[in-house]
């Protein structure tokens, strides 16, 4: 079955450490999201990538770096310079081809210790 | 992305209709209306999109106002499936990018057994 992949669903860490989170799609879409969300709000853009080796950032970009060396994969690095971590992290990709549907990941739930 | 103005929460009965609008006076001729709904603790799922005409598939309609100021998502026959958290957006294609989306609180509709 295509679709996203995000691991771990729960993610513990204590503070002032770098986490990775994963995200993995075999949709052979072109473009990659990663959104934050904080309990009783919507998505907030942090990092995009329309193609492989390029990103840009979105709203709330610092404290956080992404890599996209591999179509299908775009991992998505907390570092400890982000002031509040905890968060719910959703993954997402579409195709490059106009407004077409974004499909989202399960989301993975980072809680800084 | 220009600004969307939902209701906070809406209820409904389970097997009636349910209508959820959605204001965007400041829209551009080029933006796209999305709608997406999140399930509690899930990503976001795609529900519709459209530009200027009314548009139908098998989860919903679209209604589009003619002066593109509102529109608003027609769910049929509600279930309790369809209790979900409803996001409409607002996407500039102009420019033929896929630069994210601007989600914000949407609107937690509520159904009634």
């Amino acid at each position: 079955d295509g679709g996203i992949t995000q691991s771990p669903k729960y993610l513990f860490r204590k503070e002032g450490q770098n986490v990775t989170l994963s995200c993995e799609q075999n949709l052979n879409h072109d473009a990659m999201y990663w959104y934050r969300q904080d309990p009783g709000q919507g998505l907030r853009l942090i990092y995009y990538s329309q193609i492989v080796n390029d990103f840009q950032k979105g709203d709330i970009a610092e404290g956080y770096s992404v890599s996209r060396e591999k179509k299908e994969s775009f991992p998505l690095t907390v570092t400890s310079a982000q002031k509040n971590p905890t968060a719910f992290y959703l993954c997402a990709s579409s195709p490059w081809t106009g407004p077409s549907e974004q499909f989202f990941g399960p989301g993975t739930r980072l809680t800084v210790l | 992305d220009a600004k969307t103005t939902q209701p906070n929460s809406m209820e409904s009965n389970e097997e009636e209709p349910v209508h959820l609008p959605c204001n965007h006076s400041t829209i551009s001729g080029t933006d796209y209306i999305h709608w997406y709904r999140q399930l509690p603790s899930q990503g976001p799922e795609y529900v519709i999109h459209g530009l200027t005409s009314n548009v139908n598939n098998r989860m919903a309609s679209l209604a589009i106002a003619e002066d593109r100021k509102s529109s608003t998502l027609i769910l049929h026959r509600a279930t309790l499936r369809d209790a979900a958290v409803y996001y409409c957006i607002l996407s500039d294609w102009a420019g033929g990018g896929a630069d994210g989306l601007t989600f914000g609180k949407g609107t937690h509709l509520i159904i009634q057994p």
